[in-house]
């Protein structure tokens, strides 16, 4: 099992510009979510789906769109990148949430918007 | 605010000593409790959990105890290593919070000296 696989590992953008985060999971998972990590900010919840077909937003969700066509992946896109969203990104996911199952995280994706 | 916090930012132990990384919650309505380490560059690894109607769970070189009394968690690790030295994280889950969902400490990190 490959577990949680984000790409690119890094990205540059301008503001303005629109990119997607590609996730995929090959554990079957149902829950799968993205988070964002700053510095002194801990871990924040952007968007998380509990099945395909299924999404919803976490505490910041502003800027992100995410759908979940397949179990397997859950793609954030930005619509028009800012500054703002210079960050780390990580996609999680669980077997569920709904059974005390811990999130396994990809590798993280590093974007910084000039 | 987040109720999820650490006592220190930072600890530095020498290598074959034993660790200890504290957490802070403030919610009693927190059920599950899970440990990440995450080394640099890379995403948060799942070391332990442990569920609010325990008190102590143990792993490989690795002991989570929960008092519930004072709201408060711990990561032991025994005779660490120059590879413990990451960024610890708690992580916590309100059962009564939308669909179980997990909020993060800010992080202590681990410095192992040889």
């Amino acid at each position: 099992n490959a577990g949680v696989t984000q790409t690119p590992k890094f990205q540059v953008l301008k503001t303005g510009q629109s990119m997607t985060l590609q996730c995929a999971q090959d554990m079957n998972h149902e829950y799968m979510s993205w988070y964002r990590q700053d510095p002194g900010m801990g871990l924040r919840l952007i968007h998380y789906s509990v099945g395909a077909g299924i999404t919803d937003q976490g505490e910041v969700p502003n800027g992100y769109n995410v759908s979940r066509s397949t179990t397997e992946d859950f793609p954030l896109r930005l619509l028009s990148a800012a500054p703002s969203q210079t960050s780390v990104y990580f996609c999680a996911s669980s077997q569920s949430f709904l059974n005390n199952s811990p999130l396994h995280f990809g590798n993280g994706t590093r974007l910084t918007v000039t | 605010g987040e109720s999820v916090g650490l006592h220190l930012p930072t600890l530095s132990v020498q290598e074959g000593d034993n660790s200890i990384i504290n957490c802070a919650y403030s919610n009693s309505a927190s059920d599950y409790f899970i440990w990440y380490k995450q080394e640099s560059g890379k995403g948060p690894q799942f070391i332990i959990d442990i569920r609010s109607n325990m008190d102590k769970r143990q792993g490989q070189r690795v002991t989570v105890l929960l008092n519930k009394t004072v709201k408060h968690l711990s990561l032991q690790i025994a005779a660490t290593q120059p590879g413990d030295s990451a960024v610890y994280f708690c992580a916590e889950r309100d059962r009564g919070s939308t669909l179980g969902r997990l909020y993060f400490g800010r992080g202590t990190q681990l410095t192992v000296w040889p």
